[in-house]
C-alpha cells in the first residue's frame, strides 16, 4: 500500500518569513496531493491540493510543489503569519480515492 | 461548500458498551464516505472505506465485528464501536468525497471510554 513520510515533525518560524513542509510517497500510481491543516480538537480543513498532472500551483500565500519523478512534493508557505500555527498534514490518494496521510508537521509561528 | 457533520461530537461510555456515530452529508450526496480514527498527537488512519448500498472495506488490522459501518443511504453512513474498551478511546473523524477526488471531514467525535 501507500506510505507518506513528512518531514520536519516541528518546525519553528519568525512572524513573517517561509516554512516548507516536505513529504515523499511510495505509489507511483497516486495522483492527488492534498494539504490539510488541523488546529487542535477539529476537523482537518484543506487548505490546497495538486493534481498529478501539474507541477506546481499557488493560492496567496500557499504553494505547493510536485515532482512526481522524484514521488515528493511540498508546502510552501510565504509571510506567515500567528494563525498559521497549527498541525499540517500531507496525503496521497489511491486507485480508492482513500487518503493516506503524513504524520503531521507542527508548525509554531512566533510574534 | 459541502458540509459534512458529525453526531455526537463527544461521547462517554463505560466499558463493555456499544457506542454509534453518525456521519452526514448535509448539502450533497455522498456514495463513499470514510472513517478515521486519530489518537493523540497522532496522524489520521484510515479504517474503512463506506460505500452506499455495500458492504464496507476495513483496511487491514481493523476488526470489522468491532467497528460495524453500516451507509444505507447517500448521506449518512454509521459507526458502531461494540464493546468498547478504554483503548478504543479516540478521535474519529468521517469524511466524504465531494469532487473526483476532493474530501471534505466532519468534525470529529471524541469517544472516551471509561
Amino acid at each position: 500500500g501507500e506510505n507518506v513520510e513528512q518531514h520536519p515533525s516541528t518546525l519553528s518560524v519568525q512572524e513573517g518569513d517561509s516554512a516548507v513542509i516536505k513529504c515523499t510517497y511510495s505509489d507511483s500510481a497516486s495522483n492527488y496531493f492534498p494539504w490539510y491543516k488541523q488546529e487542535l480538537g477539529k476537523r482537518p480543513q484543506l487548505i490546497i491540493d495538486i493534481r498529478s498532472n501539474v507541477g506546481e500551483k499557488k493560492d496567496q500565500r500557499i504553494a505547493v510543489t510536485l515532482n512526481k519523478t522524484a514521488k515528493h512534493f511540498s508546502l510552501h508557505i510565504t509571510e506567515t503569519q500567528p494563525e498559521d500555527s497549527a498541525v499540517y498534514f500531507c496525503a496521497a490518494t489511491g486507485s480508492a480515492r482513500q487518503l493516506t496521510f503524513g504524520s503531521g508537521t507542527q508548525l509554531t509561528v512566533l510574534p | 461548500g459541502a458540509v459534512v457533520s458529525q453526531h455526537p461530537s463527544w461521547v462517554i461510555c463505560k466499558s463493555g458498551t456499544s457506542v454509534k456515530i453518525e456521519c452526514r452529508s448535509l448539502d450533497f450526496q455522498a456514495t463513499t464516505m470514510f472513517w478515521y480514527r486519530q489518537f493523540p498527537k497522532q496522524s489520521l488512519m484510515l479504517m474503512a472505506t463506506s460505500n452506499e448500498g455495500s458492504k464496507a472495506t476495513y483496511e487491514q488490522g481493523v476488526e470489522k465485528d468491532k467497528f460495524l459501518i453500516n451507509h444505507a443511504s447517500l448521506t449518512l453512513s454509521t459507526l458502531t464501536v461494540t464493546s468498547a474498551h478504554p483503548e478504543d478511546s479516540s478521535f474519529y473523524i468521517c469524511s466524504a468525497i465531494v469532487r473526483a477526488y476532493e474530501q471534505y471531514f466532519g468534525p470529529g467525535t471524541r469517544l472516551t471510554v471509561t
